[in-house]
């Protein structure tokens, strides 16, 4: 079974601070994508990493995949209260990526103004 | 189309009672997946079609939960005898094969069974 666990479960921070949040698995992953989910909405896609070792920018935040393809982390430069949701990190559940999407535990991020 | 759609986007049912949910997804997305979220964790995979054909269900459907996606189109879920424990938001995504798992989400149906 491929496990995705995310740490940490919660975090707290003031506006303005950066963080880091970390997806990580016993696994290896084909590809791995992450959302941010708004209380009472649906996930929302924020980008989907492919190659070992690859990093990619979304505005202030910045995604890395593992070099072995079985972690991966997203930081998040200079925080905003809008930046507040829970981000969820997901990959295909078998190693050919056909098969369905498996989600992690998640992490709650609140960022006080 | 502006994305997943879900109707109703809240339930509540009486415990015993049928509910179905239905989804329509982006127009051109030939997959289709239902997840169940519970507060606080991420979505729990249930079910998957690809076209017309549900491909996958997981250990967690059991006989009281159906889904359906005539056509290919649009997908209803079906919870027969609702128990407490189904209370949940119930989402929908959509994707491209040639897309991978990039799977794009409803706003989701909050049930609430009493």
């Amino acid at each position: 079974t491929q496990l995705l666990e995310q740490s940490p479960q919660f975090l707290s921070i003031q506006e303005g601070e950066n963080l880091t949040v970390y997806c990580n698995s016993s696994s290896v992953f084909s590809s791995l994508q992450w959302y941010r989910q708004e209380p009472g909405e649906g996930p929302v896609l924020l980008v989907t990493v492919v190659t070992g070792g690859e990093v990619k920018k979304l505005k202030r935040l910045t995604f890395q995949f593992g070099d072995a393809r079985k972690d991966s982390s997203l930081h998040i430069t200079a925080a905003q209260p809008g930046d507040t949701g829970l981000y969820l990190c997901a990959g295909p559940r078998d190693q050919t990526g056909a098969n369905n999407l498996f989600f992690g535990t998640g992490t709650r991020l609140t960022v006080i103004p | 189309d502006t994305g997943v759609s879900q109707n109703p986007r809240h339930k509540i049912t009486k415990r015993g009672q049928n509910v179905t949910f239905r989804c329509d997804p982006i127009s051109e997305h030939n997959r289709l997946y239902w997840y169940r979220q519970t507060l606080g964790q991420g979505p729990e995979f249930l079910t998957y079609f690809q076209n017309e054909a549900q491909l996958e269900k997981s250990r967690l459907l059991s006989d009281r939960f159906s889904a359906e996606r005539p056509k290919g189109s649009f997908s209803t879920l079906e919870i027969q005898r609702t128990e407490q424990g189904d209370s949940a938001m119930y989402l929908c995504a959509s994707s491209l094969v040639a897309r991978g798992t990039e799977a794009f989400f409803g706003q989701g149906t909050r049930l609430t069974v009493v």
